[in-house]
């Protein structure tokens, strides 16, 4: 079954200081993997989209990584501010014939950040 | 540039009954893509339209249903309401199949089903 799998479910962390949310997976064959950021009451925001060809990908203080062979994507949040409260998802899109494709999205991490 | 615009926003309706659903892309965006969101089963895919076509599609039963207009706009249906049914639905668009353009959502349509 392809699944997509994030830990820790939730996190608490101080302002300031850096932390590192995991999504493994097994779908297959993978097409691309995308990070979000879910403010409550919003819909995701797009932080990163990664190819298979690529292992780091930046945006600002966020920086994801892939690891296709072990298909393990990391995202690591530098000097976190209290707007970085939210609930992070990972989604994966798999190749799943003639041409589609499917998505499977990981329950998410939601992350507090406090002062 | 205006975002994506969902209406309602909020919206409860009793099982048995059916229920539509709007939604705006940004200008210029040709794909609209549906999820449903809710605490147990997190973000699942509905559908998504590309130039008022169905391209593809989750795992959801018949009674799911939507379209898209000529000026992209998409709506979304779904008849026989169940209280299961309770969800954040959102709305993307992005320039082109959604498995190749970023994505940008909408705030979602919050569906309570009593």
């Amino acid at each position: 079954k392809n699944q997509v799998e994030q830990s820790p479910q939730s996190l608490i962390i101080l302002e300031g200081k850096n932390c590192t949310l995991q999504c493994n997976y097994t779908v297959s064959p993978f097409s691309n993997l995308r990070w979000y950021k879910q403010d409550t009451g919003r819909g995701p925001v797009s932080l990163t989209i990664m190819t298979f060809s690529e292992n780091t990908k930046s945006n600002g203080r966020y920086t994801a990584t892939l690891d296709a062979d072990t298909k393990q994507s990391s995202l690591h949040i530098t000097a976190s501010q209290l707007s970085d409260s939210a609930s992070y998802i990972c989604v994966v899109i798999y190749l799943s014939g003639a041409g589609s494709y499917q998505l499977t999205f990981g329950k998410g991490t939601k992350l507090s950040v406090i002062p | 540039k205006a975002g994506v615009t969902q209406t309602p926003r909020y919206l409860i309706k009793t099982r048995g009954q059916q229920v539509t659903l709007s939604c705006s892309p940004i200008s210029g965006h040709r794909s609209v893509s549906w999820y449903q969101q809710t605490p147990g089963q997190g973000l699942q895919f509905l559908f998504e339209y590309f130039s008022e076509t169905q391209r593809n599609k989750g795992n959801f039963p018949g009674r799911f249903s939507g379209r898209q207009f000529s000026n992209s706009r998409s709506e979304m249906n779904v008849s026989t309401l169940e209280l299961g049914d309770s969800a954040l639905y959102l709305c993307a668009s992005s320039l082109g199949r959604q498995d190749s353009y970023e994505q940008y959502f909408g705030p979602g349509t919050r569906l309570t089903v009593t």
